[in-house]
């Protein structure tokens, strides 16, 4: 069975610009939720969607935002790139009804 | 407020020099522990949940308990191939919602 998938694996962007992040959950998985991981720091919450609709966002400003296509897959979307954005951007699944997630390897975004 | 404390912060162990990684949580009402293993500049793979004070988990040289304050994930006669970042999370009982705190993680180390 494919694992959660992410792409892609590195995105390298400038102070200002927009970048896009892409996840492909576990078959049969209908929540994706995003984190950021910041060097050093633990994982900080950052939206979560199940059955196409945002269920609930963590302590991030509007420019992070995204969405769950009808086949589950999500997309993260972070407008107006800052320096401090620059993390590693995790990914998981979760089925319905169960209470564990799967996380993807992630995508390294830097900003410049 | 929910709060999720791992214990400690860094560990080195001999290869075969067995310990204990702590995470004590703070939460209204437990859904759910987590346990996860991340290596670095990867995602997180899961590794046991426990839902009930006095439960237990085992997988290979790895031994989760749960009491009602914390979590001990007990590793016996590690190898270096344990080395890696461990993770603790909580799934609280807010009604209608599956929110997860990560505690900041225990890095352990294995010598050979």
């Amino acid at each position: 069975e494919a694992g959660v998938t992410q792409s892609p694996t590195h995105l390298i962007k400038t102070r200002g610009q927009q970048a896009t992040l892409r996840c492909s959950p576990i078959s049969g998985h209908t929540s994706v939720y995003w984190y950021q991981q910041a060097l050093g720091l633990g994982l900080q919450f950052l939206l979560w969607y199940d059955e196409g609709e945002e269920r609930n966002r963590g302590n991030f400003p509007p420019r992070f935002s995204g969405r769950q296509f009808p086949n589950y897959s999500s997309e993260l979307n972070v407008n107006a790139l800052e320096l401090e954005d620059s993390a590693l951007y995790l990914c998981a699944s979760r089925a319905l009804g169960n209470n564990e997630q799967f996380f993807g390897p992630g995508t390294r975004l830097t900003v410049l | 407020e929910d709060q999720v404390t791992q214990s400690p912060e860094a560990l080195r162990l001999q290869e075969g020099e067995s310990s204990s990684l702590n995470c004590s949580y703070t939460v209204s009402g437990l859904r759910g522990l987590f346990w996860y293993r991340q290596d670095p500049g990867k995602g997180p793979e899961f590794l046991f949940t426990l839902y009930s004070a006095g439960e237990e988990k085992e997988k290979e040289r790895l031994k989760a308990t749960l009491t009602k304050k914390e979590s001990f994930l007990h590793i016996t006669a590690p190898k270096p191939e344990d080395s890696a970042t461990y993770l603790c999370a909580v799934q609280d009982e807010i009604s209608g919602t599956y929110k997860y705190i990560f505690g900041t993680g225990t890095r352990l180390k294995v010598l050979a």
